[in-house]
């Protein structure tokens, strides 16, 4: 049973360049959420997507969109990159109940230059 | 962004020793979640926790709800080699939200 899947596993990008990370999401898991997390920090929250649509969002600028499609799995669109931006970004899925059980992918890590 | 207050920053300890490691939040939270990473990985989930008071064991590692929900701490018994990693607390806020503490690096020294 796959986990859940992250592509690509790393990125260079230049500032003021768009960004688009990808995340299949664990077998039987309908919602997807996405963390930044910067190098010797926790995972911040960026936002939650189920049924296609965002539905909750944490403390990050509008540079920052993402997209559910209808087989669960989501991408994760970061325009106009900032040096600050470089961070391992990760994408965790789990089952619409409580409690929710996520199961967080390997990330990806992107680097901007 | 909002961070729970998690101490130590690291440990170096010797292999059979056990780890005491916690983590303190001026919020109140409904779940606890204890979290290992290790290089190059996404966080593992080993140890969740739903009730204030309630103490929950997986094999070495016992972890607890604080009774006034602000706070939980995690303990390592007789640690290996293989606990080598950074290990994270994470309160959830509201329904769908993780508030994540800074992680506990733990290194053993040969």
């Amino acid at each position: 049973d796959a986990g859940v899947t992250q592509s690509p596993t790393h990125l260079i990008k230049t500032r003021g360049q768009q960004v688009t990370l990808r995340c299949s999401p664990k077998s039987g898991h309908d919602t997807v959420s996405w963390y930044q997390q910067a190098l010797g920090q926790g995972p911040q929250f960026i936002f939650q997507y189920y049924e296609e649509e965002e539905r909750q969002r944490g403390n990050f600028p509008d540079r920052f969109s993402g997209h559910q499609f209808p087989n669960y799995s989501s991408e994760l669109n970061v325009n106009a990159l900032l040096l600050g931006d470089s961070a391992l970004y990760l994408c965790a899925s789990s089952p619409n109940q409580v409690p929710y059980g996520y199961t967080f992918g390997s990330g990806t890590r992107l680097t901007v230059v | 962004g909002q961070q729970l207050n998690q101490s130590p920053q690291s440990m170096f300890i010797q292999e059979g020793e056990d780890v005491s490691m916690n983590c303190t939040s001026s919020s109140i939270f409904n779940t606890w979640l204890w979290y290992k990473q290790d290089p190059g990985e996404g966080p593992v989930l080993l140890i969740a926790l739903y009730k204030a008071g309630e103490l929950t064991s997986n094999g070495r590692l016992t972890a607890q709800f604080g009774i006034t929900r602000k706070d939980s701490f995690l303990n390592i018994s007789a640690s290996i080699p293989s606990d080598v990693g950074i290990y994270f607390c994470a309160g959830q806020l509201g329904d769908y939200q993780l508030i994540w503490g800074a992680g506990t690096k733990l290194i053993i020294k040969p």
